[in-house]
């Protein structure tokens, strides 16, 4: 069966550097979105990715993060510069191009990153 | 606000007691209302999607339902293994806004 793959499962960094994550997405989805979700608190919503650009991004999603799609099956978040609080769970989901909108995301297994 | 809401926080169960999870949503014209299980440290797994009110799903000991109002998750006969925490979320314009969870222990 299809699966969302993200690496790397853990990511540790010092404050103030920058981390990229990877996922590559279900191979026929064309949505691409990155969620987050810090410890014991609820999957938050960060951007969504659609046609090589971003279509819909939450107020988290600051000029300190930015997605990319380098090639024909990777999809990135970058951080420019890590805080403390950017600590947290990172999902990448995909879903393919549903009818009236109904598409279902699959979601990764998730990047764990601890900034120190 | 959106607001996606799940009772109970955390739920136990004996092997083989049923019971139901409840998932609200204050929005009008509902585009989706999404359930998704959630092991320890993995990503959120998809269960079922509902889009009209008196909708059903369901797969082995679970079947959702949607109502105009709320979402309900029903557990036939749970056992050890479905112990997870199950989340409910409701599709924004593109993407998916999500409850706290419900924490799920079923002991044998």
């Amino acid at each position: 069966e299809p699966e969302v793959t993200q690496t790397p499962s853990h990511q540790v960094t010092q404050m103030g550097q920058e981390v990229i994550l990877r996922c590559v997405p279900i191979s026929n989805h064309l949505y691409f979105y990155w969620y987050r979700q810090i410890l014991g608190q609820k999957v938050e919503f960060l951007v969504s990715f659609y046609n090589n650009e971003i279509s819909e991004k939450s107020e988290i999603f600051d000029d300190q993060f930015s997605v990319e799609r380098p090639d024909g099956s990777n999809f990135t978040l970058k951080i420019r510069s890590t805080k403390l609080e950017d600590s947290a769970m990172y999902f990448c989901a995909s879903s393919e191009v549903g009818t009236g909108g109904r598409e279902t995301q699959y979601f990764g297994p998730g990047t764990r990153l601890l900034v120190l | 606000e959106d607001q996606v809401t799940q009772s109970p926080e955390a739920l136990r169960l004996q092997e083989g007691e049923s019971s139901s999870l409840n998932c609200s949503y204050t929005v009008s014209g509902l585009r989706g209302l999404f359930w998704y299980r959630q092991d320890p440290g993995k990503g959120p797994e998809f269960l079922f999607t509902l889009y009209s009110a008196g909708e059903e799903k369901e797969k082995e000991r679970l079947k959702a339902t949607l109502t105009k109002k709320e979402s309900f998750l029903h557990i036939t006969a749970p056992k050890p293994e479905d112990s997870a925490t199950y989340l409910c979320a409701r599709k924004g314009q593109g993407n998916l806004i999500f409850g706290k969870g419900t924490k799920l222990s079923v002991k044998p």
